[in-house]
């Protein structure tokens, strides 16, 4: 089945620097990958997601960088704020007959600075 | 538009006792996924479901799990006997049809077992 790795597990920067956590995973079908956060004790939101006929995507202070040779996907969160402390989780997915279910990495701690 | 609807937020039982676990999808949706998060931990795919059907229950523990989406009514995680290692936060999650993510997750149910 897939496996998902995530790096770092915990990533602390300074407030207004850029943070980048990477994935990789092991299933080249895999074709869907979302990326969440989920701060203590709520629910995963999801942040942005990225499907496999497209390279990068941007939404304001976030993107995210897909690799389908290397297997690996990246999040890209720049000009951080305190609010954007929390837990981000990777995930991938893909389509046997339709939707199923996320391989999620284990996720990375982000602490902004102040 | 209400969001994906879980309940109980806390539920407390002994060892040996049944855990039930509710989830209303969101509104138009008809594909529900329930994960389950151990503390410290991402996310695990447990079972994958549509209306009166069970698609993927790859994640599910083959005893004392089970789950099902009537076609009336929430969907329902059932944990039967329940011992310490069920403690957990039990996630769902909704998308609206076949073929087309992302995943929306609910508030979770946190199961403390005593």
């Amino acid at each position: 089945g897939e496996n998902v790795e995530q790096h770092p597990s915990t990533l602390s920067v300074q407030e207004g620097d850029s943070a980048v956590i990477k994935c990789t995973y092991s299933d080249s079908a895999s074709n869907y990958f979302p990326w969440y956060k989920q701060e203590l004790g709520k629910r995963p939101q999801l942040i942005i997601d990225i499907r496999s006929n497209v390279g990068e995507k941007k939404d304001q202070r976030i993107a995210v960088t897909l690799n389908k040779t290397a297997k690996h996907f990246s999040l890209h969160i720049t000009e951080t704020q305190p609010e954007d402390s929390a837990v981000y989780f990777c995930a991938a997915s893909k389509r046997v007959g339709g939707a199923d279910g996320l391989t999620f990495g284990k996720g990375t701690h982000l602490i902004i600075q102040p | 538009n209400a969001g994906v609807m879980q309940n109980p937020r806390h539920l407390v039982r002994r060892r040996g006792q049944e855990a039930r676990l509710r989830c209303s999808p969101m509104k138009g949706h008809s594909h529900v996924y329930w994960y389950r998060q151990l503390p410290e931990e991402g996310l695990k795919f447990m079972v994958y479901l549509q209306k009166e059907n069970i698609i993927d229950e790859s994640g599910m523990p083959k005893e004392r799990f089970s789950a099902e989406f009537p076609k009336e009514g929430p969907s329902i995680l059932r944990i039967q006997q329940v011992v310490r290692g069920d403690s957990a936060a039990y996630f769902c999650a909704s998308s609206p049809y076949e073929g087309l993510q992302p995943q929306h997750f609910g508030d979770g149910t946190r199961l403390s077992i005593l």
